[in-house]
């Protein structure tokens, strides 16, 4: 089955401790983004990476860390410096290089931090 | 101004309803256009891609203008599953592909 895997589905941590998020695909897919959904709000962009070993801060990066070492996998670090890190988190992946790139989500991950 | 603009609801509608969602961007430079799909705590998924000339799935019917910068999602013969919330998504595509997500329009249909 191909499909986006996010884990762990839930996380809770203590404030002051990073914590990395894991997102790996098996679609083929070039591109892989991360987002983050407040309640009552639309996805804002974290981070995303079109390429392995590149990758660009989307609209809400500071306190986030991303790696791209493998086409398949896009780990998010949330670090002590991000103030509400509490939110859920999505992954996605699409391919690059069409007009039309529609992104495919992974099952997210809520963190909760206290 | 926000750059995805949709009607923010809840819509609550009788099953066998025909509901409407409405959604305007900024940015003329838009070029791809998309409707998700996403049930409570869960992913969005991918309902439908829009296209210039207007685009049907079964009940579904989605219709872009570019000149007003409007996106539609007309539902037919709602279903109780399709309670959900709509999000309305644009994508620049000389962004590399970003994805810019509306605030999404709840649904709710009633027996």
């Amino acid at each position: 089955d191909g499909g986006i895997t996010q884990s762990p589905k839930y996380l809770f941590r203590k404030e002051g401790q990073n914590v990395t998020l894991s997102c790996e695909q098996n679609l083929n897919h070039d591109a892989m983004y991360w987002y983050r959904q407040d309640p009552g709000q639309g996805l804002r962009l974290i981070y995303y990476s079109q390429i392995v070993n590149d990758f660009q801060k989307g609209d809400i990066a500071e306190g986030y860390s991303v790696s791209r070492e493998k086409k398949e996998s896009f780990p998010l670090t949330v670090t002590s410096a991000q103030k509400n890190p509490t939110a859920f988190y999505l992954c996605a992946s699409s391919y690059a290089g069409t007009a039309i790139r529609e992104q495919y989500f992974g099952p997210g991950t809520r963190l909760t931090v206290t | 101004r926000k750059e995805v603009e949709q009607d923010p609801g809840p819509f609550n509608v009788p099953e066998g309803a025909t509901v409407a969602f409405n959604c305007t961007y900024s940015n003329s430079a838009s070029q791809s256009f998309f409707w998700y799909r996403q049930d409570c705590r869960k992913e969005p998924k991918l309902l439908m891609s829009v296209y210039s000339s207007g685009n049907e799935d079964g009940r579904f019917t989605a219709q872009l203008n570019r000149a007003s910068q409007y996106i539609s999602l007309l539902i037919r013969d709602s279903k109780l599953s399709d309670s959900a919330t709509y999000l309305c998504v644009v994508n620049m595509n000389n962004q590399g592909g970003k994805l810019i997500f509306g605030q999404g329009t709840e649904l709710s249909v009633k027996p």
